[in-house]
């Protein structure tokens, strides 16, 4: 099993649309949890951080579900500049190396 | 939050022969981090590197590659003897606290012929 997981897409939605994306750890002794945004070869960048009681900045609303061992980023009324590979992070306590996920590709057309 | 400075944005070699790549951190950060994307796959941890010691390193990480941090200041991965499939994006991060957000730089772009 990989130990971060996400559903490759592509999304492709139109302006205003809202799209959610999921993403599954197999480590369950993680503990930092994050959104980054990856545009076509560059640098990922953070996003947000994904806190246990869930967190929201404006469009972006990210949660934690430990149970099921998995986080979601959710984006409303969608722009054309969302458009991008959005990644997700997983980090334990245990090990000081981030893993990443496949990514996420989410295009948003006029 | 300033990134890291990377350098060179892109570096071409021959197969077999030694590279550099060059971070350049904040001063006072402790936590750093180098990671590789092949094209069109994931970005894959390779080592992590605090208070001048490798700290974890990934399966990726064999004896080809070493970290150091020479004069407290530029942070090094050096690949003694590339191979083609070394060819990738190799991008530096900082953290301020460790396990928790990381900063990346803009990568180097390594390609070998």
């Amino acid at each position: 099993r990989k130990e971060v997981e996400q559903d490759p897409g592509p999304f492709n939605v139109p302006e205003g649309a809202t799209v959610a994306f999921n993403c599954t750890y197999s480590n369950s002794a993680s503990q930092s949890f994050f959104w980054y945004r990856q545009d076509c070869r560059k640098e990922p960048k953070l996003l947000m951080s994904v806190y246990s009681s869930g967190n929201e900045d404006g469009r972006f609303t990210a949660q934690l579900n430990r149970a099921s061992q998995y986080i979601s980023l959710l984006i409303r009324d969608s722009k054309l500049s969302d458009s991008a590979t959005y990644l997700c992070a997983v980090n334990s306590d245990n090990n000081n190396d981030m893993r990443f996920g496949a990514g996420t590709r989410l295009t948003v057309k006029p | 939050e300033p990134e890291v400075t990377q350098t060179p944005s892109h570096q071409v070699t021959q197969m077999g022969q030694e590279v550099i790549l060059r971070c350049v951190p904040i001063s006072n950060h402790l936590y750093f981090y180098w990671y590789r994307q092949i094209l069109g796959q994931k970005v894959e941890f390779l080592v992590s590197f605090y208070n001048n010691e490798i700290s974890e390193k990934s399966e990726i990480f064999d004896d080809q590659f070493s970290v150091e941090r020479p004069d407290g200041s530029n942070f090094t991965l050096k690949i003694r003897s590339t191979k083609l499939e070394d060819s990738a994006m190799y991008f530096c991060a900082r953290e301020q606290v460790p396990n928790t957000e990381a900063f990346f730089g803009q990568g180097t772009r390594l390609t070998v012929v």
